[in-house]
């Protein structure tokens, strides 16, 4: 069955320091892999998607994964942090099923900026 | 001029109602979605529409019951209300079924609180 692994429940990180969060799928086929962003009382913001080719992806707001099949990793990334990073980050595999298309989460990251 | 809307945001009543949650696209897209996060943040699709034909649905409750009048609208009909139906209901949408990858748009998302 398809899952996504976010094994950090929080992390806190100071304002400028650099960030990775780690997301971990399985899923037989090729996956499709997509990190959601979610801020206090806000609904999701997309901040990247891999579908194929170059294994590094850029994203909105500075953000960057990197897709490594042999790990069945899709990290996030980002050099440095700002305040405004401070949300909840969804890693999601998403595949076909019965002619659409369906969105598995991992449970979450929570983030926390210090000053 | 916002992607997908959903009303109302925020809907607080009784257990033991019925309400209702709208949601529209404007993106053109062929498929729709309904998405549940519960308590401890965790996202679960709950129903996929194709050109108002239902395609997935995740062993939802019966009181739980989808409206699609046309592909740019999804509604989302709740009976008898249940405390455990707390929740934030995102809405989404996406282009075309039975392609894997397509980027999924999501709503801002209705916080229910049954009381």
């Amino acid at each position: 069955a398809q899952s996504v692994t976010q094994p950090d429940i929080h992390i806190t990180v100071s304002e400028g320091a650099s960030l990775e969060l780690r997301c971990n799928y399985s899923y037989g086929a090729t996956p499709y892999l997509f990190w959601y962003v979610q801020s206090p009382g806000q609904g999701l913001q997309l901040l990247l998607k891999y579908f194929s080719g170059d294994t590094l992806v850029q994203g909105i707001k500075g953000f960057e994964a990197e897709f490594k099949r042999s790990q069945s990793s899709f990290n996030l990334r980002k050099p440095s942090v700002h305040w405004s990073d401070a949300a909840e980050y969804f890693c999601a595999v998403g595949f076909p099923q019965g002619g659409s298309e369906k969105l598995v989460f991992g449970k979450g990251t929570k983030l926390t900026v210090n000053p | 001029d916002t992607a997908v809307s959903q009303t109302p945001k925020y809907l607080v009543t009784q257990m033991g109602n019925d309400k209702s949650i709208k949601c529209e696209q404007n993106l053109g897209h062929d498929t729709m979605y309904w998405y549940k996060q519960d308590s401890k943040k965790f996202l679960k699709i709950m129903f996929s529409y194709n050109n108002k034909e239902l395609i997935i649905n995740e062993t939802v409750p019966n009181r739980f019951s989808p409206k699609s009048p046309d592909k740019a609208h999804l509604n989302l009909h709740i009976n008898s209300l249940e405390l455990g139906d707390s929740a934030v209901y995102f809405c989404a949408s996406s282009r075309l079924q039975g392609i894997s990858g397509n980027t999924i748009y999501f709503g801002e998302g209705s916080w229910l609180t049954v009381v």
